[in-house]
């Protein structure tokens, strides 16, 4: 089967740096991608990766080590709204798998 | 550019009732479509995939059924609505596999809010 594990809710504090960590049980996909999700509203492409490695977009960064079966997305000098679920997804042939999500609470 | 359609946006059905979605794409041709449910604060379950017209691939053994009669139409409906049906609807579309060589970028419509009551 596939599943992708991330925590379900993170809490930070403005202007701080978070990690949201996603591991998954799959093979043969395409990569890791992340979507952020405001509540009552739809889903988000945020980021990328195909490869190992860092993809960096703005204040939010992407990691994906396809040996550990790990990836991540950082959010660095968080903002108010940057408060919003992020899921990780993987590609596996035409179908998107998309994990749970957190739930991301800044504190002022 | 690319435009995605859902309507509608909020929808109280009574239980037994029948269910029709829409939801159409512009901008594009030949792109994957995909029906999604989101129970609140939950995760995003994959009902429905389709790769081509009339081509509909199922996730999850449900109450529900899906049809794609032209190219950028994506239908999901329902003979007989459950409670259990109540949830988040997505449509969402993106690039064949073929084509994008395996770029996950989805691209959302608005979604449709069911309460069964």
């Amino acid at each position: 089967g596939q599943s992708l594990e991330q925590p379900s809710e993170v809490t930070a504090v403005e202007g701080a740096i978070v990690q949201i960590n996603c591991t998954y049980q799959t093979s043969g996909f395409y990569g890791l991608s992340w979507y952020q999700q405001h509540d009552g509203g739809a889903p988000t492409f945020l980021s990328y990766n195909a490869l190992d490695g860092l993809e960096e977009t703005g204040r939010f960064s992407s990691f994906l080590s396809r040996s550990d079966s790990y990836g991540y997305l950082l959010l660095q000098e968080l903002q108010m709204k940057d408060s919003a679920s992020y899921f990780c997804a993987v590609n596996r042939d035409d179908k998107i798998i998309f994990g749970k999500g957190t739930r991301l609470h800044i504190l002022p | 550019s690319q435009t995605i359609h859902q309507w509608p946006a909020t929808l109280v059905q009574p239980v037994g009732s029948p269910l029709s979605l829409e939801c159409t794409v512009e901008g594009t041709s030949n792109p994957n479509l995909y029906w999604y449910r989101q129970a609140a604060g939950r995760g995003l379950q994959l009902l429905f995939y389709s790769v081509g017209i009339g081509q509909i691939s199922s996730e999850v053994p449900q109450n529900l059924s899906a049809s794609r009669p032209q190219d950028r139409q994506f239908i999901l409906s329902s003979k007989k609505l459950l409670l259990s049906d109540s949830g988040f609807y997505l449509c969402a579309w993106k690039t064949g596999v073929m084509t994008s060589g395996g770029n996950t970028e989805a691209f959302f419509g608005q979604g449709t809010r069911l309460t069964v009551v």
